[in-house]
């Protein structure tokens, strides 16, 4: 079964900075999509960016980007210019190409400090 | 107009009691899950239903009996209810086969038994 490892419990970040947070999966597919999760106080669970494998190219979202190494089964979320609104717990989620499965890992809780 | 909708958002009850969640999504995908966030945030995977049919039913007590009248729908009873069940429930519906790949879900039920 895949796994989904995120190796950083929370981290901490100052107002308009950049903080990357990590993920990394196990998998013997080669076509698959990634996700970054969102879940603030609120505990609504919000879709912050999808990748899909076969993409070499970086997906972005406005101040979200991610860093996709599928050699290195790496997939890290970059949030430039943070704000106060962005702090949550983010998960990463894969999903296997076929059969509709989805994995998450264990979250990472982000500060953003005024 | 509300996506994945999840009723009741808040469940407190006494241990022993029986209760249901229920979850309905308007977006037409085939595939909903139930999935149970405990207090360290990690999200479990309990069962997911593709077109009306059971196809992942993780280990979970037997008190715990999803059902699915239509695609459209997934409910979720709980018989003599612990205070380990104490946890939020989130619905998730997904489509398999095509974009968009990623999960939607619920804004959650925190069940608080007593």
């Amino acid at each position: 079964a895949q796994t989904v490892t995120q190796s950083q419990p929370e981290m901490s970040v100052q107002e308009a900075e950049t903080v990357t947070l990590s993920c990394t999966y196990d998998t013997s597919e080669s076509d698959y999509y990634l996700f970054w999760y969102k879940q603030p106080p609120s505990r609504q669970m919000i879709l912050v960016i999808r990748q899909e494998a076969y993409k070499q190219q970086n997906a972005t979202e406005n101040r979200f980007s991610v860093n996709f190494q599928k050699a290195a089964k790496s997939f890290s979320l970059k949030i430039s210019d943070s704000q106060l609104g962005d702090a949550a717990m983010y998960f990463c989620a894969y999903r296997t190409y076929n059969f509709n499965k989805f994995y998450f890992g264990s979250g990472t809780k982000l500060n953003v400090k005024p | 107009d509300t996506a994945v909708s999840q009723t009741p958002k808040y469940l407190v009850t006494q241990m022993g009691n029986d209760k249901s969640i229920k979850c309905e999504q308007n977006l037409g995908h085939d595939t909903m899950y139930w999935y149970k966030q405990d207090s360290k945030k990690f999200l479990k995977i309990m069962f997911s239903y593709n077109n009306k049919e059971l196809i992942i039913n993780e280990t979970v007590p037997n008190r715990f009996s999803p059902k699915s009248p239509d695609k459209a729908h997934l409910n979720l009873h709980i018989n003599s209810l612990e205070l380990g069940d104490s946890a939020v429930y989130f619905c998730a519906s997904s489509l398999e086969g095509g974009a968009p790949y990623e999960q939607y879900f619920g804004p959650g039920t925190r069940l608080t038994v007593t």
